[in-house]
């Protein structure tokens, strides 16, 4: 069964404090993963796709990896505004009506406080 | 630049009640998804239109739940005789064609309570 996890399930960090987000999964025929940042009450907002092991993708303090069995999420220097839930997503080879959909994990809760 | 919007955003029914969730994508976004994200949870899939087509219904938990996007723009959730399991925010997304390569962009959900 295709799975996705997340760990750890919260981290909080000092603002300064870089760390790193975990995201493994056991599917067949990856064909992205997905990272998405969800605040309070919103819906998930895009914030990177990973394509091939190796792949490595940036955005400001955000760094997201990708190896055939795992992902990372590295945050460095955090802020306070970057508290928020991570969530990493898959989306399946295609074949058969798995094509569209996204298959999440529970999801990182990270605090950073001041 | 409008992105995916949902209505209503706050939804409150009694067991047993009928109800309609809508969702109206981005402009010229010919595929459409909807999930249901329980609390603590990621979203879980639930239906994947690919213009008025449901392309993969697989993660419909029941025949309770029906969903239509008859003019391949906005689709409509609806759930009848609903459950207090049903509670949850039922989130909306969009993307250009489908493809694995297009970003799936979110709405800001509606949050269903069943009491």
């Amino acid at each position: 069964e295709d799975q996705v996890t997340q760990s750890p399930e919260a981290l909080r960090l000092q603002e300064g404090e870089s760390s790193s987000l975990n995201c493994s999964y056991t599917v067949s025929g990856l064909r992205g993963l997905f990272w998405y940042r969800q605040d309070p009450g919103k819906g998930p907002e895009f914030l990177f796709t990973l394509y091939s092991a190796g792949e490595e993708k940036e955005k400001e303090r955000l760094k997201a990896t990708l190896t055939k069995k795992e992902s990372f999420l590295h945050i460095t220097a955090p802020k306070p505004e970057d508290s928020a839930t991570y969530l990493c997503a898959v989306q399946l080879g295609a074949g058969g009506t798995s094509y569209g959909k996204l298959t999440f994990g529970q999801g990182t809760i990270l605090t950073v406080h001041p | 630049g409008a992105g995916v919007s949902q209505t209503p955003s706050n939804k409150v029914t009694e067991k047993g009640k009928y109800v309609e969730l809508r969702c109206d994508p981005i402009s010229g976004h010919t595929a459409l998804y909807w999930y249901r994200q329980s609390l603590g949870q990621g979203p879980e899939f639930l239906i994947y239109f690919q213009g008025t087509g449901a392309a993969d219904d697989s993660g419909l938990p029941n025949d309770r739940f029906f969903a239509v996007r008859p003019e391949g723009s906005v689709s409509t959730l609806k759930i009848q005789r609903t459950e207090r399991g049903d509670s949850a925010v039922y989130l909306c997304a969009s993307s250009l064609s489908g493809k694995s390569t297009d970003t799936q962009y979110f709405g800001p959900g509606t949050r269903l309570t069943v009491l």
